[in-house]
C-alpha cells in the first residue's frame, strides 16, 4: 500500500463514454496532482490542487476535468476522449509549500481509448 | 524554466556493473534535486533526494550528490542486480507545488 490508491488499475472506455478516475491519500498531504505518461514523452503535469484550490491547469483540452472535493481525494473526469488520450494517468500527493519533501505516487490507471 | 535533461536511454549493463545515469538542470533558485524510479506497472517511488548543494542523498545503495557548480545530481551504484531494471527519472522542484521532470532513462540489468 503506497499510500495513495488510485482506481480503477485499467480502463477501456468509447469515445463517446464518461468514466471518472479516482484517487484517495491517506497520508496527510494537502496537493494532489494528475500526471499523464504517455510512450515516448516525458511526464506531463495536468492539474495541481493544493489547500482543495486549482492552481495549476497546463493548457488541458477540456474533455479532461479535475474535482477535488476535499484534500484526501481526487477525481478526473472523462468524457468524448480521443484515441490519443491513451496513457498511463498518475495521481500524486505531496505536502503544500513545501518544496523539498517530494510527491508520493499512486501506481496509475491505464487508459485505453476505442 | 526550469528543466531538466537526462542520459538518453535505454541503458543495458550486466549484473554487478556499475551505474553511472547523468542528469543536469537548469532553474532560476535553489532547487530541490530527486531521482525517482518506475518499476514496470507502476507509478513512480521516491529513491532519493537532496535539498541544497553538497547534500548527498541516498538509499538501496544508489547515491547522488547535488552539485550546484555544474548543476547536476548524477545517480550512481556501485553494483547492480536484476532487480534495479526499471525507468530512472531526475527531477527538481524550485517553487512551491510543482516537480519538473526529466524524461526518464530506462535501465536494464542482464544476468
Amino acid at each position: 500500500e503506497t499510500g495513495v490508491t488510485q482506481t480503477p488499475r485499467h480502463l477501456v472506455m468509447g469515445m463517446t463514454n464518461k468514466k471518472s478516475l479516482k484517487c484517495e491519500q491517506h497520508l496527510g498531504h494537502n496537493a494532489m496532482y494528475w500526471y499523464k505518461q504517455s510512450a515516448k514523452k516525458p511526464l506531463e503535469l495536468m492539474f495541481v490542487y493544493s489547500l482543495e484550490e486549482r492552481v495549476e491547469n497546463n493548457s488541458v483540452p477540456s474533455r479532461f476535468s479535475p474535482e477535488c472535493p476535499n484534500s484526501s481525494h481526487l477525481f478526473l473526469h472523462l468524457h468524448t476522449l480521443q484515441p490519443e488520450d491513451s496513457a498511463l494517468y498518475l495521481c500524486a500527493s505531496s505536502q503544500a509549500g513545501g518544496r523539498s519533501y517530494g510527491y508520493t505516487f499512486g501506481s496509475g490507471t491505464r487508459l485505453t481509448v476505442v | 524554466g526550469d528543466s531538466v535533461t537526462q542520459m538518453e536511454g535505454p541503458v543495458t549493463l550486466s549484473e554487478e556493473a556499475f551505474l553511472t545515469i547523468n542528469c543536469t538542470y537548469t532553474a532560476t533558485g535553489y532547487p530541490s534535486l530527486f531521482w525517482y524510479v518506475q518499476y514496470p506497472g507502476e507509478g513512480l517511488q521516491l529513491l532519493l533526494k537532496a535539498t541544497k548543494a553538497d547534500d548527498k542523498g541516498s538509499n538501496k545503495g544508489f547515491e547522488a550528490t547535488y552539485r550546484k557548480e555544474t548543476t547536476s545530481f548524477h545517480l550512481e551504484k556501485g553494483s547492480v542486480q536484476v532487480s534495479d531494471s526499471a525507468v530512472y527519472f531526475c527531477a527538481l522542484s524550485d517553487t512551491r507545488e510543482k516537480l519538473t521532470f526529466g524524461t526518464g532513462t530506462r535501465l536494464t540489468i542482464i544476468p
